[in-house]
């Protein structure tokens, strides 16, 4: 069953702490994204990727880190320098050009206090 | 930078009744997508337009695309109850391989 899969769907850290957010796709995608979303607030993008080992950063990247190993693969570490880290983070993928439609996965709600 | 514009942000409607929603871009966009996040859910994609002028129906659904490309909108006719939800327009324009959404509108029915 192809996808995008993000875990936790909870997750709840103490302020000071990094946290890594999990980000795993099988559509053999080459694009993959990483979106904050807050009320009112829309899409934000903060980091992507078009190839395996090579990113750039989004509209609001400070704060975050992102790697790219694998091509599977799309981490997004959350620094304890992000000072409004509390959201909903979602992951989407795609074909390497963005004209095409992306993926979402089913996001992480991440707590921080 | 490349804005994508939804106003307003919410809308309340009676079940039944048409539903129109509007995008605007402060550029000139390569193609126009739509995506749509249910209530506690992500977003998931509708549509991509891409000629100017292009008109497209998915069932009670109607998006078009400006003749000059840096407008778009979403019409649905007859609105029930399974259309809540938060609709999200995205604009491409090939500079930077990087979709810009707008702020969405979230759409309510009364049933």
């Amino acid at each position: 069953d192809g996808g995008i899969t993000q875990s936790p769907k909870y997750l709840f850290r103490k302020e000071g702490q990094n946290v890594t957010l999990s980000c795993e796709q099988n559509l053999n995608h080459d694009a993959m994204y990483w979106y904050r979303q807050d009320p009112g607030q829309g899409l934000r993008l903060i980091y992507y990727s078009q190839i395996v080992n090579d990113f750039q950063k989004g509209d609001i990247a400070e704060g975050y880190s992102v790697s790219r190993e694998k091509k599977e693969s799309f981490p997004l570490t959350v620094t304890s320098a992000q000072k409004n880290p509390t959201a909903f983070y979602l992951c989407a993928s795609s074909t390497r050009e963005a004209t095409y439609e992306q993926y979402f996965g089913p996001g992480t709600r991440l707590t921080v206090t | 930078g490349q804005q994508v514009m939804q106003i307003p942000q919410y809308q309340h409607v009676q079940e039944g009744e048409d539903f129109t929603t509007y995008c605007n871009s402060s550029t000139t966009l390569s193609n126009i997508q739509w995506y749509k996040q249910r209530p506690g859910g992500h977003p998931v994609f509708l549509i991509q337009l891409v000629k100017s002028g292009e008109v497209k129906k998915q069932k009670r659904l109607t998006f078009q695309f400006g003749e000059a490309k840096k407008n778009s909108s979403l019409h649905i006719t007859a609105t029930q109850t399974t259309d809540v939800g938060t609709y999200f327009c995205a604009g491409y324009t090939g500079a930077n391989s990087k979709l810009t959404f707008g702020k969405g509108i979230t759409l309510s029915v009364r049933p």
